[in-house]
């Protein structure tokens, strides 16, 4: 049974300091996706990646977050300086695009509190 | 970028049918129509996808009018698990487009 999988599950940190995020995609899936979910905002796309080229990021705050795909098998989301209004779940979702829509595969989600 | 709407929440019984209706007055000509369950502490997970008409699968019925302006997720007999939020999704996978999630409506089954 494929599976995203996401690491750390949780993470406890000061603010100032940095975080790095990992997702791996399911095997063959081209296109991933990030996201953030909050009480408030609810579930938020940060970026997309296709191909691992950065489709859209205009949902992530530039100054701090970056979004990067190294290779097809991991993508990681950063945050540096990370601040206490980033505590949220993160998540991670692939999908394969082929002809028509697509469904995407969230993976658990990583659970981000900053203090 | 097509914006969706749905209820904030709904109350339902064990064994009744459920129906979530999501309003995309502005979906473009090659958005497709997705709804995603998620249970807490879990991430989305897909139901069923739709373009036109009607979709069945073995879970949930998606019911698109011929405007396409709206959608109804009907969940048949629903049971105490079924308790979750669900959201609507209206998107394409062309390079530029957004995928936009909607608010989520929070289904509660009572027993």
């Amino acid at each position: 049974d494929a599976r995203v999988t996401q690491t750390p599950r949780h993470k406890v940190t000061e603010m100032g300091q940095e975080v790095t995020m990992r997702c791996q995609p399911i095997l063959g899936h081209n296109t991933v996706f990030w996201y953030r979910q909050t009480m408030m905002q609810g579930l938020e796309l940060l970026a997309y990646f296709r191909n691992r080229a950065p489709l859209d990021d205009s949902g992530m705050p530039k100054d701090r977050f970056s979004a990067e795909m190294p290779d097809a098998t991991l993508a990681t989301l950063k945050i540096q300086p990370s601040e206490p209004r980033d505590s949220a779940v993160y998540f991670c979702a692939s999908a394969w695009e082929g002809t028509g829509s697509y469904e995407q595969y969230f993976g658990p989600g990583t659970r981000l509190t900053v203090t | 970028l097509a914006k969706t709407t749905q209820p904030i929440s709904m109350d339902s019984y064990e064994g009744q049918e459920v129906n979530i209706t999501c309003s995309h007055n502005n979906i473009a000509t090659n958005d497709y129509i997705t709804w995603y369950q998620q249970f807490p502490s879990q991430g989305p997970r897909f139901i069923i996808q739709g373009y036109k008409t009607k979709v069945t699968n073995e879970v949930a019925s998606l019911f698109i009018p011929a405007d396409r302006k709206s959608s109804t997720l009907s969940l048949p007999r629903v049971s105490l698990s079924d308790t979750a939020v669900y959201y609507c999704l209206v998107g394409f996978k062309a390079a530029g487009n957004k995928l936009t999630f909607g608010g989520g409506t929070r289904v509660l089954v009572k027993p």
